[in-house]
């Protein structure tokens, strides 16, 4: 079936650092993908998002780009900040079932001044 | 516009009793889908209403059920609850209309079984 793996976290960055979440996915078909961000004690919210291979997703200094080849979908960010701290998760959709998610196990991300 | 609200945003309950949770999703927005995030599992995929219909659903127990409104309001009844059953349940809402595949989250209904 279809999965999505993340990096182990938790990921500690001093500010400013520049900040990599690595994502895998498993697919049968072309999914969209998606990355969430979960600030402690709240819902999730949509990051960005890529609907195709080579799209590139960009939102608040974030970037990930599909990558059918490697079937990737990196989370990049050139300089973090401490109110980046939050869980970040990968997830993916497909237009068939375009109602289920299937997300990743999230990533905590720890920035310190 | 409004984002999805959820209420209530946290709850206690007692195994065996029953517990309903309800999602009001985004204006104009006629899918709702129910998530369950436990830190075993994860987030897990319950089901998706939409048009007051079940369109899809996840592998959970008969015990987990859900309706929708004609104004796409959801709710989500969890029967006989059990501890496993303590968890954030998420309801993120949609267009629904296989084009625009974003889903927004509300921030979640805390349940805790004792």
């Amino acid at each position: 079936g279809d999965s999505v793996t993340q990096m182990e976290g938790p990921v500690t960055l001093s500010e400013e650092a520049f900040l990599t979440i690595n994502c895998t996915y498993t697919a049968t078909g072309y999914p969209s993908l998606f990355w969430y961000v979960q600030y402690p004690g709240e819902g999730l919210q949509l990051l960005l998002k890529a609907t195709k291979a080579d799209d590139k997703g960009s939102n608040k200094g974030f970037e990930a780009t599909y990558r059918k080849e490697t079937t990737s979908f990196h989370l990049e960010k050139g300089s973090v900040q401490v109110s980046d701290s939050a869980v970040y998760f990968c997830a993916l959709i497909y237009a068939g079932t375009a109602s289920k998610l299937t997300f990743g196990t999230g990533t905590r991300l720890q920035v310190t001044l | 516009k409004a984002g999805v609200t959820q209420t209530p945003r946290y709850l206690i309950k007692t195994r065996g009793q029953q517990v309903t949770l309800s999602c009001s999703p985004i204006s104009g927005h006629r899918s709702v889908s129910w998530y369950q995030q436990t830190p075993g599992q994860g987030l897990q995929f319950l089901f998706e209403y939409f048009s007051e219909t079940q369109r899809n659903k996840g592998n959970f127990p008969g015990r987990f059920s859900g309706r929708q409104f004609s104004n796409s309001r959801s709710e989500m009844n969890v029967s006989t609850l059990e501890l496993g059953d303590s968890a954030l349940y998420l309801c993120a809402s949609s267009p629904g209309d296989r084009v625009s595949y974003e889903q927004y989250f509300g921030p979640g209904t805390r349940l805790t079984v004792t």
